[in-house]
């Protein structure tokens, strides 16, 4: 992975489901993983900021989880609501790549009643 | 505390144009970020700073400068606009350490006729 990958592109889900998005990163010389929030006609806004293999975040019923080593974070929502419908957004920070940020494209989560 | 604002919140411009972008934070924060949002595209680093009177460059520099003359202020200049730059512009700031979360602005939407 060169990139950072965010799988599927879109999702829609039924308002109560649970669901899940994977975020992709490259491995090798992993710094930290970011997740955010971006409602339409809004700014984004952090979620979690992950440093540590193995970490598990938890903000309410968003919960995510990182392997730095496989390159890898899963964002869950439990029970979906109408106001989860958003697109996350994952970053990764690469040590010796800058004091920047490296964005996926996003995950476009709509949640219907 | 107003965060981080942006100023103008929508300008259209034509060809050839220049304007220049604000970015402020009254948060102290130490690195600020210069964003560009297209469709599909997710969000691009164009410029960024790790403090003040100093700049670097992101993943699509081409076509603008920026300046850090002051630690609350992140400017953003087209020299002569070209319709490529029609996209949204958000501004992020962070506090101390790369690795915390980036705090954004509300956006400029710009068009280049």
């Amino acid at each position: 992975i060169l990139n950072v990958e965010q799988s599927p592109q879109s999702l829609h889900v039924q308002e109560g489901d649970s669901t899940n998005f994977t975020c992709s990163f490259p491995s090798s010389n992993f710094y930290a993983l970011h997740w955010y929030r971006w409602e339409t006609a809004k700014s984004p806004e952090a979620l979690f900021v992950m440093t540590l293999n193995g970490d598990e975040k938890k903000k309410g019923r968003i919960s995510a989880t990182l392997n730095t080593k496989e390159g890898y974070s899963y964002l869950y929502i439990k029970g979906s609501q109408p106001e989860d419908s958003a697109t996350y957004l994952c970053a990764s920070i690469l040590t010796g790549g800058g004091n920047k940020l490296t964005f996926g494209t996003g995950t476009q989560l709509k949640v219907e009643l | 505390n107003a965060g981080v604002t942006q100023t103008p919140k929508f300008r259209v411009l034509k060809t050839g144009q220049s304007m220049t972008l604000l970015c402020a934070q009254d948060m102290n924060h130490e690195y600020m970020y210069w964003y560009r949002q297209d469709p599909g595209m997710g969000l691009r680093l164009i410029h960024y700073s790790v403090g003040e009177g100093t700049t670097a460059k992101g993943e699509v520099p081409d076509g603008y400068n920026v300046s850090r003359l002051k630690k609350q202020n992140f400017l953003l200049g087209l020299e002569s606009a070209a319709p490529s730059q029609t996209s949204v512009y958000f501004c992020a700031s962070v506090k101390g350490a790369i690795y915390n979360e980036q705090f954004f602005g509300p956006g400029t939407r710009l068009t280049v006729l």
